[in-house]
């Protein structure tokens, strides 16, 4: 059971390149997030999708596009890097039911990406 | 909207000492609470929650949480602690009927022999 992987796990890129963080998990979660985690800054939500082709803000989203063709798939794009999305960024997935918010979300081994 | 304050960025002590992580919360509406814990070089896993019922929630491995709704906080507890339990452990709240997770800046604690 692989769950929920993200790939990279590092990356180094330049200022003003194009990288994508993926994430795929394997129990058919409806809801999929993203996160940064910053020192001092605990993590903070990127974007989220409650479903395929169901995607919104969150936090911290000016930067960075994301997509949801496939349920078990939530790509993170960053078009044009920046020194300020140096970062460690986590995926995460959880279950709903007829919008309960009780579901535990369980969460990738995350990606290291530096910015030069 | 909500808001997470974790009171103490870096907590150590000894090993077998007990530990309290302290978490406060902000909301105008009823919130779940939760305590995730990331070890190091690892993602985030679930500690404990509290969703309703008894305020006193526990985990598998000796932590406790009580749930103050007066103080509108959730604090952490351990009395005695690992060096295994080096970690850094996040508190976080959801609005109910919401799915959205805000985070606290996360507390290190650090156990030393």
């Amino acid at each position: 059971d692989a769950g929920i992987t993200q790939s990279p796990r590092y990356k180094i890129t330049e200022t003003g390149r194009q990288v994508t963080l993926m994430c795929h998990q394997t129990w058919s979660h409806s809801y999929m997030f993203w996160y940064r985690q910053d020192l001092g800054h605990g993590l903070r939500l990127i974007y989220y999708s409650a479903a395929a082709d169901i995607t919104d803000k969150g936090e911290v989203p000016d930067g960075y596009v994301v997509s949801r063709s496939k349920t078990e798939n939530f790509p993170l794009t960053l078009e044009s890097a920046t020194r300020s999305q140096t970062s460690v960024y986590f995926c995460a997935s959880s279950e709903s039911e007829a919008g309960a918010s009780t579901d535990t979300q369980y969460f990738g081994p995350g990606t290291r990406l530096t910015v030069l | 909207a909500q808001s997470v304050t974790q009171l103490d960025s870096q907590v150590p002590v000894f090993e077998e000492a007990p530990v309290e992580l302290r978490c406060n919360y902000s909301s105008s509406v009823s919130v779940y609470l939760f305590w995730y814990v990331q070890y190091p070089n690892q993602g985030l896993q679930l500690l404990l929650k509290y969703l309703s019922g008894s305020t006193l929630v526990e985990s598998i491995n000796g932590f406790e949480a009580e749930f103050n709704k007066s103080q509108t906080s959730f604090h952490l507890r351990k009395p005695s602690v690992h060096i295994s339990d080096t970690a850094e452990y996040f508190c976080a709240v959801r609005r109910q009927g919401a799915q959205k997770l805000v985070f606290g800046q996360g507390t290190r604690l650090t156990i030393n022999p």
